[in-house]
């Protein structure tokens, strides 16, 4: 069965600090996807990792997938308030489109 | 990047009514559509998978006759609560993948409140 654990669940940080969320399987994905979701919306996508090892950046944000596939992180440099919201990742499964989803991280950063 | 509409964005209903929602994506074709169940500070929890043209997959647990899905064209899925209770309170979200694609885009999410 393939899981996504995601941590950490929880994380308040101040304003200007730097954060690194996890999301790790046992499972090897073709892909992984990272969203973010706030209060009332649907999810959005952030970014899509596909090659082992690769590094994507988003303005403050810097995503990576483990080399084999199994993991990846979110890395945010000096965060800021705008950045509140829940994190998830996902990832396909192996038989179909359907996607494995992370508990997500509820990220809180303080002025 | 795409674009999928969900409507309403809130709704409210009496006990034993039916209310339908609407997952519509506005700007590619999606063969597959997926609808979530949200509780708060909680992840999604997948309900069914819609394909166009054919009987929706559901999850285990998840009652067929009481969340009707209708995937009739290549850009729109519904999903009906039929008789809803209180219990069915919730924020419910629709993804569509693209064809061929393995990145699905997400609806604005559905906050319903039966009372």
């Amino acid at each position: 069965t393939q899981l996504l654990e995601q941590s950490p669940q929880f994380l308040s940080i101040q304003e200007g600090e730097n954060l690194t969320v996890y999301c790790n399987s046992s499972s090897v994905f073709s892909s992984l996807q990272w969203y973010r979701q706030e209060p009332g919306e649907g999810p959005v996508l952030l970014v899509t990792v596909v090659t082992g090892g690769e590094v994507k950046k988003l303005k403050r944000l810097t995503f990576q997938f483990g080399d084999a596939r199994k993991d990846s992180s979110l890395h945010i440099t000096a965060a800021q308030p705008g950045d509140t919201g829940l994190y998830l990742c996902a990832g396909p499964m192996d038989s179909n489109y359907q996607l494995i989803w992370g508990a997500g991280t509820k990220l809180i950063i303080k002025p | 990047g795409a674009v999928v509409s969900q409507h309403p964005s809130r709704v409210i209903c009496k006990s034993g009514t039916s209310v339908k929602i609407e997952c519509r994506s506005l700007d590619f074709q999606a063969t597959t559509m997926f609808w979530y169940r949200q509780f708060p500070k909680q992840s999604l929890m997948l309900m069914a998978t819609s394909n166009e043209g054919s009987k929706a997959t559901y999850e285990q647990g998840v009652e067929k006759d009481k969340f009707l899905i209708n995937h009739a064209s290549l850009t729109l899925s519904t999903l009906t609560v039929t008789s809803a209770h209180p219990e069915d309170s919730s924020f419910y979200i629709c993804s569509a993948l693209i064809v061929a694609g393995t990145e699905a885009f997400f609806g604005q999410g559905t906050r319903l409140t039966v009372v």
